[in-house]
């Protein structure tokens, strides 16, 4: 089967740096997303990783280390408008699948003055 | 505006109703996906599209229905619902299946709410 886990609720001070975490157990995988979706909006893309290591773009990085089944999601310099929940998906041929998405339940993150 | 448009935005219809949801991109892309996001649960895919066949259907009650008229365009027609069909239902679109290392583009949602 598939799994994927994060944190539900994380709280971090403005212009501190939070991690968010992603664990994930799949056949086939295929890649590793991150999404970002403010409150009654469209998720947005945030990062790709398919080979281990740390993608950097901006004040967001994420890591991926496929042997651990593991990623992390980054944020650096908080800032208000940071408050969202932050989805990892997942991308796996499990199945005979087309490669699709496999999300995980979000992570809702507040962003503190 | 993300290049993915869904409407209507909200929905509240009863058991008994039919009504339809709409998705149009203008991006360019050939694969089209309705998920179903409710709370504290992660999106479920329902419907995957490729140049407006279907290729996935992930055991979803027929009470939901998709038609994908052209590669812009995706309906997902709604009968007999049940309260726990509530739920944002999202659209999203990638260049093309095997493609989607560039990611998929969501729409907004529609808020669904059967009573």
């Amino acid at each position: 089967g598939q799994n994927i886990d994060q944190p539900t609720e994380m709280t971090a001070t403005e212009g501190a740096i939070v991690q968010i975490n992603c664990t994930y157990q799949t056949s086939g995988f295929n890649g590793l997303f991150w999404y970002q979706q403010h409150a009654g909006e469209a998720p947005t893309f945030l990062s790709y990783n398919v080979l281990d290591g740390l993608e950097e773009k901006g004040r967001f990085s994420s890591f991926l280390s496929r042997s651990k089944g593991y990623s992390y999601l980054l944020l650096k310099e908080l800032q208000m408008k940071d408050s969202a929940s932050y989805l990892c998906a997942v991308r796996s041929n499990y199945g005979g699948s087309q490669g699709n998405l496999i999300f995980g339940k979000g992570t809702k993150l507040s962003v503190k003055p | 505006e993300t290049g993915v448009t869904q409407t209507p935005r909200h929905l509240v219809m009863g058991m008994t109703n039919k009504k339809s949801l709409k998705c149009e991109q203008h991006l360019g892309h050939n694969a089209m996906y309705w998920y179903k996001q409710s709370a504290k649960k992660p999106l479920e895919l329902m419907f995957v599209y490729s140049l407006e066949e279907r290729v996935e259907n992930n055991s979803v009650p027929s009470r939901f229905s998709p038609e994908c008229p052209n590669s812009s365009h995706l309906f997902l027609h709604l009968h007999t619902l049940q309260p726990e069909d509530s739920a944002l239902y999202l659209c999203a679109s990638s260049q093309a299946l095997d493609r989607a290392y560039y990611g998929y583009t969501f729409g907004s949602g529609t808020r669904l709410t059967v009573v």
